[in-house]
């Protein structure tokens, strides 16, 4: 199974921040990587796909990168709403393994 | 518009058997695989496995073999999540989501609203 690895698993800051996390996976993944925000009591929200495009209806504050083994997720301008779980998922090779997680926190 | 319904929240005993729903509409069922994702009371989320609607193939993530099966009915567009014998550890919510069959990015765009299951004796 491909394992991924989120950094940091948790950080504080303030509304307008530069927010990056980081995705590594245990293997090239090829840009089969999606990014996704989770809030309690909702359902998870795609955010990024395929590395790099921006869902329908996503702020472009939200941006992806990265390419073999690495990716980021940076949220250019941190909105009070942006508060929540961001995890990673592989698409490369099922079990299509989720990231553990990184909670922005105020 | 697209829509994964889920049904409402189990309450079962360890041992009980259980089928969970997940009722799509607003699309063309065939076109995309089902998944089912779990996520345990202050914990990420798991991947549990896929059904693939044309076909009913299935495929489960290693931790969840032999303990969930999927399956549909293609004549109301819904997909389930069945259990024969719950254990305790299976309390969780779980999720539907669909996924574009053979798409370049492959990723869920769509998702149920959950469905929370808690085995308790």
């Amino acid at each position: 199974d491909i394992q991924l690895t989120q950094s940091p698993s948790s950080l504080s800051a303030s509304v307008g921040d530069v927010v990056t996390i980081t995705c590594r996976a245990s293997q090239n993944i090829g840009a089969n990587l999606n990014w996704y925000q989770h809030k309690p009591g909702k359902s998870p929200r795609l955010l990024i796909f395929g590395a790099y495009g921006l869902y329908s209806g996503v702020p472009s504050r939200f941006s992806g990168s990265g390419s073999g083994a690495e990716y980021t997720l940076t949220i250019s301008s941190l909105q009070p709403e942006d508060f929540a779980t961001y995890y990673c998922q592989q698409s490369f090779s099922a079990p299509w393994t989720f990231g553990q997680g990184a909670k922005v926190e105020i | 518009e697209v829509q994964l319904v889920q049904s409402g929240a189990e309450v079962k005993k360890p041992g009980e058997s259980l089928r969970i729903s997940c009722k799509t509409s607003g699309y063309t069922f065939r076109d995309y695989w089902i998944n089912w994702v779990r996520q345990v009371p202050g914990k990420g989320l798991e991947w549990v496995g896929r059904i693939d609607p044309t076909d009913s193939w299935t495929d489960n993530s290693p931790s969840f073999e032999g303990r969930v099966t999927f399956s549909i009915d293609k004549s109301i567009s819904t997909a389930y999540l069945h259990w024969t014998s719950l254990r305790a550890s299976d309390t969780a919510l779980y999720y539907c989501a669909r996924r574009l069959r053979g798409g370049a990015a492959p990723h869920d765009d769509y998702w149920g609203q959950g469905t929370l299951v808690t085995v308790s004796s």
